[in-house]
């Protein structure tokens, strides 16, 4: 199995910048999405391929990766953004599958 | 428009069986990687299975290996999940995903929106 571990909970106020990590072993070298899920809704691909954002993304998402850590960046947080955030990676060596971390809930002060 | 749109969830007893479907529409659904991914009541999402698009090919979790079956009929633009030997902690709502829609990626792009499975006597 390939681990990805976030924080539980990260807390941010209105128009200040979040940061989320999603830890893993060497996950530099793997291509990590984000995806964000709000309550009674399914999750919404906001970062793919560590920094890429799919049509439809505020640019205020952003995504970054290397050595042992994946940080997705939201910037200019607003009310709307708060959400359960997931980490997701392909691990090759686990029988071609797809992690997921444990998530992390957003919340906007 | 692009949409998955699952069915088949309910109530099970435990040792039961369930099979999910999820239709598509809105892209050529046979050019396309499908998964299933679950997610417990107040728990985080786990992937579950996934199937190559002419269905030759699939991969499962541990923890679901020989108890689950993904397969698809692309001419009727539908995937499935056949759930055997169900037991309490498969409990989960259900969502069915499609990967390969942004180039290269290997990401979810387009999820459905879910479908409940209780297994519970």
């Amino acid at each position: 199995s390939y681990v990805l571990t976030q924080p539980p909970s990260v807390s941010v106020a209105p128009g200040q910048t979040a940061r989320i990590t999603c830890g893993g072993n060497n996950i530099g070298s793997k291509s990590v999405h984000w995806y964000q899920q709000k309550p009674g809704q399914a999750p919404v691909l906001v970062v793919y391929d560590d920094s890429d954002r799919p049509s439809g993304i505020p640019e205020r998402f952003s995504g970054s990766n290397s050595g042992n850590t994946a940080t997705l960046t939201i910037s200019r947080v607003e009310a709307g953004d708060e959400a359960d955030y997931y980490c997701q990676v392909w691990d090759s060596s686990s029988d071609h599958s797809w992690w997921f971390g444990g998530g992390t809930k957003l919340t906007v002060l | 428009e692009v949409q998955l749109v699952e069915s088949g969830g309910g109530l099970v007893q435990p040792g039961g069986s369930l099979r999910l479907s999820c239709a598509a529409s809105g892209f050529t659904f046979s050019s396309y990687w499908m998964h299933w991914v679950r997610q417990a009541p107040g728990k985080g999402l786990v992937w579950v299975s996934r199937i190559n698009s002419d269905g030759s090919s699939t991969s499962y979790a541990d923890s679901v290996k020989g108890r689950f079956t993904i397969s698809r009929d692309n001419a009727k633009n539908t995937l499935y999940l056949q759930m055997n030997s169900l037991r309490a902690e498969d409990t989960a709502v259900y969502y069915c995903a499609r990967s390969g829609g942004l180039g290269a990626s290997d990401a979810f792009d387009i999820w459905g929106q879910g479908t409940m499975v209780t297994v519970s006597s």
